[in-house]
């Protein structure tokens, strides 16, 4: 059973580049979650969904898209990264209303 | 809304010291309060959860936090610390208002252990 699995692990990018990042959950949860974690900032919300075909946004929504076509996969785009954009980012699944949040490893995001 | 308060950036202690990390929350609605804790170069992963019943909770690794509704906090305690407790702790709160199930994290807390 592998929980949450991010891919890729690590990436660099130029500004202005495109990139998406992969989460994937074996655990047939409803919600998923991106959250971009910076030193001193704690883990800020992106974007969520709450079952598959639905997304919406959360607290620094500016600069990524999402989709939610598969109910174990939820994709995080960057269409023009910018160096404001470093970060380590972590996807996270819950079952329905348990309120308990299971994370992937992270990646983590280097933007020159 | 609701927001979460880690007044301590860090918390250097001796091992076997006891150790408190403070959380204080706000919300206008009833709250799920948790801890997490990451280890270097990991993803977070559940320490304890209050959801509802007894205000003392148990969870992993002999931590303990106690709800308290009049104070509005969730501080963390262990009473005796050991050197692979040395990791970020980060409080959280949710509540399931406009669905999601959505998380506001704390700034986190760094606990360093000593020899």
């Amino acid at each position: 059973n592998a929980g949450v699995t991010q891919t890729p692990k690590f990436r660099v990018l130029k500004t202005g580049q495109s990139m998406t990042l992969l989460c994937a959950q074996d655990m047939n949860h409803e919600y998923m979650y991106w959250y971009r974690q910076d030193p001193g900032m704690g883990l800020r919300l992106i974007h969520y969904s709450v079952g598959e075909g639905t997304t919406a946004k959360g607290e620094v929504p500016d600069g990524y898209n999402v989709s939610r076509l598969k109910k174990q996969n939820f994709l995080l785009g960057l269409e023009s990264a910018a160096p404001s954009q470093t970060s380590v980012y972590f996807c996270a699944s819950s079952f329905g209303t348990s309120n308990i949040q299971y994370f992937g490893a992270g990646t983590r995001l280097s933007v020159l | 809304a609701q927001s979460v308060t880690q007044l301590d950036s860090q918390v250097p202690v001796f091992e076997e010291a006891p150790v408190e990390l403070r959380c204080n929350y706000s919300s206008s609605v009833s709250v799920y309060l948790f801890w997490y804790v990451q280890y270097p170069n990991q993803g977070l992963q559940l320490l304890l959860k209050y959801l509802s019943g007894s205000t003392l909770v148990k969870g992993i690794n002999g931590f303990e936090a106690e709800f308290n509704k009049s104070q509005t906090s969730f501080h963390l305690r262990k009473p005796s610390v050991h050197i692979s407790d040395t990791a970020e702790y980060f409080c959280a709160v949710s509540s399931t208002a406009g669905g999601g199930n959505k998380l506001t994290f704390g700034t986190g807390t760094q606990l360093k252990v000593e020899l």
